[in-house]
């Protein structure tokens, strides 16, 4: 069975740079999902989209963008770059809002 | 603001036990609980998932239960082995307005001994 598809899967970048992550839901899913997991922490909601409209916001910093284009895959994009952003972020998707499913995530390091 | 607390924060026991996993939460205004499997560094794998309106659910040699009225779940896993090392998370979705994105709790940390 299809699943979340995230890319890249690592990603390097410095102080002050951008960084574009890539989601791809399980086919037919209408909802997405961000999360950040910080090393040793709990995953945190960052935001979630539904049919191409952000439906929920949680603790996404200001210098982060996200949407949901047509076919419904999703990019999250982050500005200015802090050595606190690095950390794994997870996709998931949904059918409206009913059981989430994860991607394999893409690991941030920002030196 | 829903809040979700895991007891223990690790565990180790021996290959063959039987143990318990517990999973509070603040709010009883749930969607649904999920509990997940996180191996070091990887994504997140979903072991069951349990309805507000459900008691239980069973996958192979786990069973969750909820108790939506107390705010507690519990994952139970039968004749642990040492492939089921790994981190535990439970995560709790509400049932309307920003609230339906999961809550994490901080996950137990079990390692099973040969």
């Amino acid at each position: 069975a299809a699943g979340v598809i995230q890319s890249p899967r690592h990603l390097i970048k410095e102080k002050r740079e951008t960084a574009t992550l890539k989601c791809y839901p399980i086919p037919r899913h209408d909802t997405v999902y961000w999360y950040q997991q910080g090393p040793g922490q709990d995953p945190q909601f960052l935001i979630s989209f539904y049919e191409k409209m952000q439906s929920d916001k949680g603790s996404i910093p200001d210098r982060f963008s996200a949407q949901q284009f047509s076919d419904y895959h999703s990019e999250l994009n982050m500005s200015s770059l802090e050595l606190g952003d690095s950390a794994l972020y997870f996709c998931a998707s949904s059918l409206e809002f009913h059981e989430q499913y994860f991607g394999p995530g893409t690991r941030l390091t920002v030196t | 603001k829903q809040e979700v607390t895991q007891i223990p924060a690790a565990l180790s026991v021996p290959e063959g036990e039987n143990l318990v996993l517990n999973c509070s939460f603040t709010d009883s205004a749930i969607y649904n609980l999920q509990w997940f499997r996180q191996d070091p560094g990887k994504g997140l794998t979903s072991l069951l998932l349990i309805q507000s309106s459900q008691r239980e659910q069973t996958s192979g040699r786990l069973n969750a239960s909820l108790d939506k009225s107390s705010g507690r779940s519990t994952l139970y896993i039968a004749a642990s082995q040492p492939g089921d090392s790994a981190t535990y998370l439970c995560a709790v979705r509400g049932s309307s307005g920003s609230a339906r994105q999961l809550t994490f709790g901080s996950g137990t940390q079990l390692t099973v001994l040969p």
